[in-house]
């Protein structure tokens, strides 16, 4: 069965700073791979996804996520935080073959970026 | 850009009573997925529903809930008779072709049970 593996429930860094949110996965076969994120009160919204094709995926408001098949990881990495990046963001796995499109999330991360 | 839209945006009600919620999916995408999030935990895979009827659905998805897309547009999750552990929030997903191609959610509807 998949899972998904977030590594730190809370992420804190500067303004400025590299924002990096480590996300693994399980799956028996090459996975489909997604970031969302999540403001307060809002729903979820897709910054970038991996399905095929180039390992290094690029999202919305900078973000990138590189799928790295030998590490099973999908880390995702931001240069430089802004405040409006505070947020909670889920790494989500689909296995391809399911026609159904079903995600399986991780616990997510709360990042704060500190002024 | 096309929106979800869930209805209504927070809902309390009685243990044992039944509640629905609404979703407005966009609307040409195919795949309609409800999910939800008990507070403090990961986002949970509920049901999801194609050409008219129920594609997968997860272990939490028992005989107290169902799904219906009664007019082409909307798309309700029903939970007949509701337990204090059914409050959480509530997701509403649409997508065109399948995780594929990433879904949209809508904002979600928290729902109370007391």
């Amino acid at each position: 069965a998949q899972s998904v593996t977030q590594l730190g429930s809370h992420v804190s860094v500067s303004e400025g700073a590299l924002v990096l949110l480590r996300c693994n996965y399980s799956s028996s076969v090459p996975p489909y791979l997604f970031w969302y994120v999540q403001y307060p009160n809002q729903g979820l919204q897709l910054l970038l996804k991996y399905t095929t094709g180039a390992t290094l995926v690029k999202g919305i408001n900078g973000f990138e996520a590189e799928f790295k098949k030998s590490e099973t990881s999908f880390h995702l990495t931001k240069p430089s935080a802004h405040m409006s990046d505070a947020a909670e963001y889920f790494c989500a796995v689909s296995d391809p073959p399911s026609n159904t499109g079903k995600l399986i999330f991780g616990q997510g991360t709360t990042l704060q970026v500190k002024p | 850009e096309p929106e979800v839209t869930q209805t209504p945006s927070h809902q309390v009600t009685q243990m044992g009573q039944e509640v629905i919620l609404r979703c407005v999916p966009i609307s040409n995408h195919l795949y309609f997925y409800w999910y939800r999030q008990i507070l403090g935990q990961k986002v949970e895979f509920l049901v999801s529903f194609y050409n008219n009827e129920i594609s997968e659905k997860s272990e939490i998805f028992d005989d107290q809930f169902s799904v219906e897309r009664p007019d082409g547009s909307n798309f309700t999750l029903k939970i007949r008779s509701t337990k204090l552990e059914d409050s959480a929030m509530y997701f509403c997903a649409s997508s065109r072709t399948g995780a594929g191609y990433g879904y949209t959610f809508g904002s979600g509807t928290r729902l109370t049970v007391v």
